[in-house]
């Protein structure tokens, strides 16, 4: 079984600065998918991003991006110029290539505050 | 498009009684599943559906029952809640299982709170 795991329960930036958020994950299998969900106060699971791991190149979504290294299965989010709109909780996820029918493994999570 | 639509957005129930929570998606979507959300747990899998009338188990299932009739509705049963099961619930659904391609749509979220 996979297991997902974000090592800061709570992380806290600056306004216009730059966060990265931690993930690290165990599995034996050697294509995946890896995610990170954006959940804020109103509880809206919210896609930011998603990596495939046969692909090499970081994923990245305007000021989102990911660290990504297969060797250390280590997927950390880098979010650039943090806006107030970003505190929200974030979750990293892994699903199988294949799928699978049980869905996507979650990491606890990692609460960022944004500092005006 | 609705996407994925819960209902109720919270209630609240007696330690004993039944309820069910609903969950409807128009994207025809082959996946569906129920998550459970509690304080430093992350989100964990209840229940799942691969289609119509096929179900299954997920990592945390006891005190749960699903049915799957259509493909569009997945309703999430608890038969005598209890105050373990205060939790948010969430349910999601993708196109088709077989790929972990297909991303995951969540519904808003059902807050339970079992007295």
């Amino acid at each position: 079984a996979q297991t997902v795991t974000q090592s800061q329960p709570e992380m806290s930036v600056q306004e216009a600065e730059t966060v990265t958020l931690s993930c690290t994950y165990d599995t034996s299998e050697s294509d995946y998918y890896l995610f990170w969900y954006k959940q804020p106060p109103s509880r809206q699971m919210i896609l930011v991003i998603r990596q495939e791991a046969y692909k090499q190149q970081n994923a990245t979504e305007n000021r989102f991006s990911v660290n990504f290294q297969k060797a250390a299965k280590s997927f950390s989010l880098k979010i650039s110029d943090s806006q107030l709109g970003d505190a929200a909780m974030y979750f990293c996820a892994y699903r199988s290539r294949g799928g699978g029918a049980d869905g996507l493994t979650f990491g606890k999570g990692t609460h960022l505050i944004i500092q005006p | 498009n609705a996407g994925v639509t819960q209902t109720p957005k919270f209630q609240v129930l007696k330690t004993g009684q039944s309820m069910t929570l609903q969950c409807a998606q128009d994207m025809n979507h082959e996946y569906m599943s129920w998550y459970r959300q509690d304080p430093g747990m992350g989100l964990r899998l209840i229940h799942y559906s691969v289609g119509a009338g096929i179900t299954d188990q997920g990592e945390v299932p006891n005190g749960y029952n699903v049915s799957r009739s259509t493909t569009e509705d997945f309703p999430l049963r608890l038969l005598s809640a209890a105050p373990s099961q205060t939790s948010v619930y969430f349910c999601a659904s993708s196109r088709q299982f077989r790929s972990g391609a297909n991303v995951l749509t969540f519904g808003a979220g059902s807050r339970l709170t079992v007295l």
